[in-house]
C-alpha cells in the first residue's frame, strides 16, 4: 500500500462548487504539505502543517482552506471553485527529525487532477 | 528574484549518453538543502538525490550525481547512461533551513531520451 494517498485522483467540478481533497499518510510524519502544479510553473506551496494544531499559509493560499483532522490526515478545501484553480494537486509529508535518510525529503502522494469548468 | 531557476524547458539525449540538467538557486541562508525530483508521465513525484549546503562532496545515487558548485550557486543533475525510462520532467527544489522545511521548486526540465 502507498504511504501517502490522495482522494479523489481525478475530479471535475463546476464553478462555485465546494470541493474537498483528502490526504492520508501511514509514514508517521508530523509535517504535511499541499502543493499545486501548473504547466510551466512547477509546484507551489498552498498550506503546510507541522502538527494538528499548527497550520500555516504557503505561497498561494488565497481561495483555499485546510484541516488537519489527525496526524495522518490533511484535507484541502476549495470553498467556491473557480476555473483558474484547475491544476494537479499534491500532498506531501516529511519527518522533522530528518528521517532515516538524513535528508528530510518530502514524500509525495500520487496527485489529484482537478478540473473546474 | 527566482529562488530556483531551471533554464532548460526541454532537453533531448540519446540512449546511453550522459545528460546534465541545470539548476541555479538564490539564498542568503547559510544552511540549505537541494533536491531533485523526477515526475514521469504518470504524474507522481519521485525523490532522486539530495545535496546539503555543508556537504563537502558531490552527492551520488546510482546513475544520478549532483554537480554542486556552491560559489556559483548551481546544483546541476547529471544522469549517466540515459535510459528510455528516464524520459520525464525533472524538478530542482531548495529547502532553506530557516524556513521550516518548506520546499521551493523550479519550473522543471522535460527530458526526452531517444534511441
Amino acid at each position: 500500500d502507498a504511504d501517502v494517498t490522495q482522494t479523489p485522483r481525478n475530479r471535475i467540478t463546476k464553478t462555485g462548487k465546494r470541493i474537498m481533497l483528502e490526504c492520508s499518510q501511514t509514514k508517521g510524519h508530523d509535517r504535511m504539505y499541499w502543493y499545486r502544479q501548473d504547466p510551466g510553473l512547477g509546484l507551489r506551496l498552498i498550506y503546510y502543517s507541522f502538527d494538528v494544531k499548527d497550520i500555516n499559509k504557503g505561497e498561494i493560499s488565497d481561495g483555499y482552506s485546510v484541516s488537519r483532522q489527525a496526524q495522518a490526515k490533511f484535507s484541502l478545501s476549495l470553498e467556491s471553485a473557480i476555473p483558474n484553480q484547475t491544476a494537479l494537486y499534491f500532498c506531501a509529508t516529511s519527518d522533522p527529525d530528518f528521517g532515516t535518510s538524513g535528508y528530510n525529503e518530502q514524500f509525495f502522494g500520487p496527485g489529484t487532477r482537478l478540473t473546474v469548468l | 528574484a527566482q529562488k530556483i531557476t531551471q533554464t532548460q524547458p526541454g532537453m533531448f539525449v540519446q540512449e546511453k549518453e550522459a545528460v546534465t540538467l541545470d539548476c541555479t538557486y538564490d539564498t542568503s541562508d547559510p544552511s540549505y538543502g537541494l533536491f531533485w525530483y523526477k515526475q514521469p508521465s504518470s504524474g507522481e513525484m519521485i525523490f532522486l538525490i539530495y545535496q546539503g549546503s555543508y556537504d563537502q562532496q558531490n552527492a551520488t545515487e546510482g546513475r544520478y550525481s549532483l554537480n554542486f558548485q556552491k560559489a556559483r550557486k548551481s546544483a546541476n543533475l547529471v544522469i549517466s547512461a540515459s535510459q528510455l525510462g528516464d524520459s520525464a520532467m525533472y524538478f530542482c527544489a531548495m529547502r532553506e533551513d530557516g524556513t521550516a522545511s518548506k520546499l521551493t521548486f523550479g519550473t522543471g526540465t522535460r527530458l526526452q531520451v531517444t534511441l
